[in-house]
Protein backbone atom coordinates (compact mmCIF):
# COMPACT_ATOMS: atom_id res chain seq x y z
CA UNK A 1 0.00 0.00 0.00
CA UNK A 2 1.23 3.27 -1.26
CA UNK A 3 2.40 5.83 2.12
CA UNK A 4 0.66 8.94 2.31
CA UNK A 5 2.79 11.96 3.99
CA UNK A 6 0.87 15.21 4.84
CA UNK A 7 1.32 18.18 6.68
CA UNK A 8 0.27 17.46 10.28
CA UNK A 9 -1.31 20.96 11.03
CA UNK A 10 -2.36 23.80 9.51
CA UNK A 11 -4.17 27.10 10.49
CA UNK A 12 -6.51 29.00 8.57
CA UNK A 13 -9.23 31.66 8.75
CA UNK A 14 -12.79 32.31 8.24
CA UNK A 15 -13.58 32.76 4.70
CA UNK A 16 -10.00 31.90 3.40
CA UNK A 17 -9.48 28.81 1.02
CA UNK A 18 -7.52 25.56 2.20
CA UNK A 19 -4.77 23.52 0.41
CA UNK A 20 -4.06 20.81 1.79
CA UNK A 21 -1.15 18.53 -0.02
CA UNK A 22 -0.93 14.77 0.21
CA UNK A 23 2.36 12.96 -1.07
CA UNK A 24 1.97 9.03 -2.36
CA UNK A 25 4.98 8.49 -4.45
CA UNK A 26 4.44 4.97 -4.64
CA UNK A 27 1.10 5.17 -5.89
CA UNK A 28 0.45 2.06 -7.98
CA UNK A 29 -1.78 2.12 -11.37
CA UNK A 30 -4.90 0.43 -9.81
CA UNK A 31 -4.87 3.34 -6.41
CA UNK A 32 -7.45 5.37 -6.30
CA UNK A 33 -6.82 9.27 -3.39
CA UNK A 34 -9.33 9.35 -1.18
CA UNK A 35 -10.27 12.18 1.59
CA UNK A 36 -11.81 11.88 4.94
CA UNK A 37 -12.98 14.33 7.44
CA UNK A 38 -13.39 13.41 10.86
CA UNK A 39 -14.45 15.52 13.70
CA UNK A 40 -13.65 14.52 17.15
CA UNK A 41 -15.46 11.42 18.74
CA UNK A 42 -16.78 10.96 15.06
CA UNK A 43 -16.44 8.39 12.38
CA UNK A 44 -14.45 9.54 9.13
CA UNK A 45 -16.78 11.12 6.89
CA UNK A 46 -15.78 10.94 3.03
CA UNK A 47 -15.05 14.02 1.15
CA UNK A 48 -13.79 13.56 -2.18
CA UNK A 49 -12.36 10.48 -4.29
CA UNK A 50 -10.41 10.73 -7.28
CA UNK A 51 -8.17 9.16 -9.75
CA UNK A 52 -6.48 12.03 -11.63
CA UNK A 53 -7.07 15.39 -12.90
CA UNK A 54 -9.14 17.79 -10.91
CA UNK A 55 -12.83 16.21 -9.36
CA UNK A 56 -15.17 18.50 -7.59
CA UNK A 57 -18.15 18.21 -5.96
CA UNK A 58 -20.14 20.51 -3.85
CA UNK A 59 -17.70 20.41 -0.56
CA UNK A 60 -14.35 20.26 -2.20
CA UNK A 61 -12.05 19.75 -5.04
CA UNK A 62 -9.19 17.58 -5.92
CA UNK A 63 -6.20 18.00 -7.91
CA UNK A 64 -4.14 15.63 -9.42
CA UNK A 65 -0.96 16.12 -10.88
CA UNK A 66 -0.18 13.77 -14.17
CA UNK A 67 2.15 11.54 -12.61
CA UNK A 68 -0.34 11.19 -9.64
CA UNK A 69 2.56 11.32 -6.87
CA UNK A 70 0.72 13.85 -4.99
CA UNK A 71 -2.86 15.28 -4.30
CA UNK A 72 -4.43 18.53 -2.96
CA UNK A 73 -7.25 18.86 -1.74
CA UNK A 74 -8.76 22.41 -1.71
CA UNK A 75 -11.51 23.76 0.51
CA UNK A 76 -12.96 27.22 -0.62
CA UNK A 77 -13.85 29.48 1.65
CA UNK A 78 -13.79 27.44 5.18
CA UNK A 79 -15.50 27.99 8.17
CA UNK A 80 -15.30 27.46 11.73
CA UNK A 81 -17.23 24.24 11.39
CA UNK A 82 -14.67 22.99 9.24
CA UNK A 83 -12.10 22.48 12.21
CA UNK A 84 -11.12 18.72 11.53
CA UNK A 85 -8.82 16.63 10.70
CA UNK A 86 -8.16 15.36 7.19
CA UNK A 87 -6.99 12.10 6.24
CA UNK A 88 -5.82 11.71 2.51
CA UNK A 89 -5.78 7.98 1.78
CA UNK A 90 -4.63 5.66 -1.76
CA UNK A 91 -6.46 2.67 -1.63
CA UNK A 92 -6.85 0.21 -4.89
CA UNK A 93 -5.88 -3.86 -4.82
CA UNK A 94 -6.81 -4.50 -0.98
CA UNK A 95 -10.27 -3.34 0.70
CA UNK A 96 -8.72 -2.13 3.97
CA UNK A 97 -8.08 1.50 4.60
CA UNK A 98 -4.70 2.45 5.94
CA UNK A 99 -4.86 5.64 8.07
CA UNK A 100 -2.48 7.87 9.11
CA UNK A 101 -1.75 10.79 11.18
CA UNK A 102 -3.76 13.63 9.24
CA UNK A 103 -3.85 16.67 8.92
CA UNK A 104 -5.22 19.00 11.85
CA UNK A 105 -7.39 22.18 10.28
CA UNK A 106 -8.37 24.70 12.52
CA UNK A 107 -10.03 27.70 11.36
CA UNK A 108 -10.07 30.49 13.46
CA UNK A 109 -12.72 33.64 13.16
CA UNK B 1 -29.01 10.17 2.40
CA UNK B 2 -28.18 6.49 3.51
CA UNK B 3 -25.70 5.77 6.55
CA UNK B 4 -24.38 4.05 8.34
CA UNK B 5 -25.86 3.17 12.22
CA UNK B 6 -24.36 1.93 14.56
CA UNK B 7 -25.48 0.77 17.92
CA UNK B 8 -25.01 1.08 21.12
CA UNK B 9 -22.84 4.25 21.14
CA UNK B 10 -21.59 3.92 24.49
CA UNK B 11 -21.17 0.07 26.07
CA UNK B 12 -19.87 0.07 29.12
CA UNK B 13 -18.70 -3.67 30.48
CA UNK B 14 -16.76 -5.18 32.56
CA UNK B 15 -13.49 -7.30 31.87
CA UNK B 16 -13.73 -10.83 30.83
CA UNK B 17 -17.28 -10.21 29.80
CA UNK B 18 -18.58 -10.66 25.91
CA UNK B 19 -19.48 -8.04 24.79
CA UNK B 20 -21.44 -7.30 20.75
CA UNK B 21 -20.93 -4.08 19.07
CA UNK B 22 -23.88 -3.85 16.24
CA UNK B 23 -23.94 -2.07 12.93
CA UNK B 24 -26.41 -1.16 9.81
CA UNK B 25 -24.73 -0.53 6.99
CA UNK B 26 -26.12 1.28 3.67
CA UNK B 27 -28.91 -1.63 2.16
CA UNK B 28 -27.12 -2.16 -0.85
CA UNK B 29 -23.68 -2.28 0.21
CA UNK B 30 -21.57 -5.15 0.25
CA UNK B 31 -18.46 -4.73 1.88
CA UNK B 32 -18.18 -4.53 5.76
CA UNK B 33 -15.76 -3.17 7.22
CA UNK B 34 -14.16 -2.80 11.43
CA UNK B 35 -11.97 -0.43 12.66
CA UNK B 36 -11.20 1.15 15.73
CA UNK B 37 -9.48 4.57 16.66
CA UNK B 38 -7.62 4.84 20.06
CA UNK B 39 -8.04 8.67 21.71
CA UNK B 40 -6.01 10.71 20.14
CA UNK B 41 -4.37 8.38 17.46
CA UNK B 42 -4.74 6.66 14.31
CA UNK B 43 -7.55 4.88 12.59
CA UNK B 44 -7.10 1.28 12.49
CA UNK B 45 -8.10 -1.33 10.30
CA UNK B 46 -9.46 -4.38 12.06
CA UNK B 47 -11.20 -6.74 9.55
CA UNK B 48 -12.93 -6.85 6.12
CA UNK B 49 -15.81 -9.13 5.29
CA UNK B 50 -17.65 -9.65 2.14
CA UNK B 51 -19.92 -12.51 0.92
CA UNK B 52 -20.07 -14.12 4.73
CA UNK B 53 -16.62 -14.38 4.72
CA UNK B 54 -13.46 -11.99 6.66
CA UNK B 55 -11.15 -10.95 3.31
CA UNK B 56 -9.29 -9.87 5.48
CA UNK B 57 -7.93 -9.18 8.83
CA UNK B 58 -5.14 -7.14 10.93
CA UNK B 59 -2.90 -8.69 13.72
CA UNK B 60 -5.03 -6.41 16.53
CA UNK B 61 -8.03 -9.09 15.15
CA UNK B 62 -6.95 -11.91 17.00
CA UNK B 63 -8.94 -14.99 18.39
CA UNK B 64 -11.06 -13.18 20.60
CA UNK B 65 -12.97 -11.26 17.90
CA UNK B 66 -15.64 -12.21 15.55
CA UNK B 67 -17.58 -10.80 13.03
CA UNK B 68 -20.65 -12.37 11.87
CA UNK B 69 -23.76 -11.11 9.56
CA UNK B 70 -26.24 -12.99 10.92
CA UNK B 71 -29.58 -11.65 8.88
CA UNK B 72 -29.78 -9.52 5.96
CA UNK B 73 -29.41 -5.93 7.50
CA UNK B 74 -27.06 -6.34 10.50
CA UNK B 75 -22.86 -6.69 10.96
CA UNK B 76 -21.25 -7.46 14.01
CA UNK B 77 -18.42 -7.02 15.89
CA UNK B 78 -18.14 -9.91 18.94
CA UNK B 79 -15.39 -9.43 21.48
CA UNK B 80 -15.71 -12.63 23.31
CA UNK B 81 -13.37 -11.64 26.89
CA UNK B 82 -13.11 -8.23 26.68
CA UNK B 83 -9.82 -6.69 28.04
CA UNK B 84 -8.94 -3.33 29.86
CA UNK B 85 -7.05 -2.39 26.38
CA UNK B 86 -9.94 -3.40 24.00
CA UNK B 87 -11.25 0.28 25.88
CA UNK B 88 -11.35 2.20 23.03
CA UNK B 89 -13.45 3.35 19.61
CA UNK B 90 -14.74 1.12 17.33
CA UNK B 91 -15.88 2.31 13.98
CA UNK B 92 -18.14 0.23 11.45
CA UNK B 93 -18.19 0.90 7.36
CA UNK B 94 -19.66 -0.67 4.40
CA UNK B 95 -18.80 0.09 0.33
CA UNK B 96 -20.58 -1.06 -2.29
CA UNK B 97 -17.82 -1.98 -4.39
CA UNK B 98 -14.59 -4.13 -3.20
CA UNK B 99 -11.12 -4.01 -3.74
CA UNK B 100 -9.36 -2.37 -7.00
CA UNK B 101 -12.32 -0.60 -7.81
CA UNK B 102 -12.04 2.80 -6.03
CA UNK B 103 -14.72 2.19 -3.54
CA UNK B 104 -15.68 4.25 -1.22
CA UNK B 105 -16.42 3.51 1.93
CA UNK B 106 -18.75 5.29 4.55
CA UNK B 107 -18.40 4.88 8.51
CA UNK B 108 -20.28 4.77 11.16
CA UNK B 109 -20.44 7.08 14.10
CA UNK B 110 -18.82 4.53 16.30
CA UNK B 111 -19.68 2.85 19.23
CA UNK B 112 -16.97 3.76 22.33
CA UNK B 113 -16.42 1.08 24.53
CA UNK B 114 -15.13 1.27 28.17
CA UNK B 115 -13.50 -2.16 29.84
CA UNK B 116 -13.54 -2.18 33.30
Amino acid sequence: LAKTTQPISMDSYEGQEVNITCSHNNIATNDYITWYQQFPSQGPRFIIQGYKTKVTNEVASLFIPADRKSSTLSLPRVSLSDTAVYYCLVSGNTGKLIFGQGTTLQVKP
Amino acid sequence: EPEVTQTPSHQVTQMGQEVILRCVPISNHLYFYWYRQILGQKVEFLVSFYNNEISEKSEIFDDQFSVERPDGSNFTLKIRSTKLEDSTMYFCASSEYGQGQGETQYFGPGTRLLVL
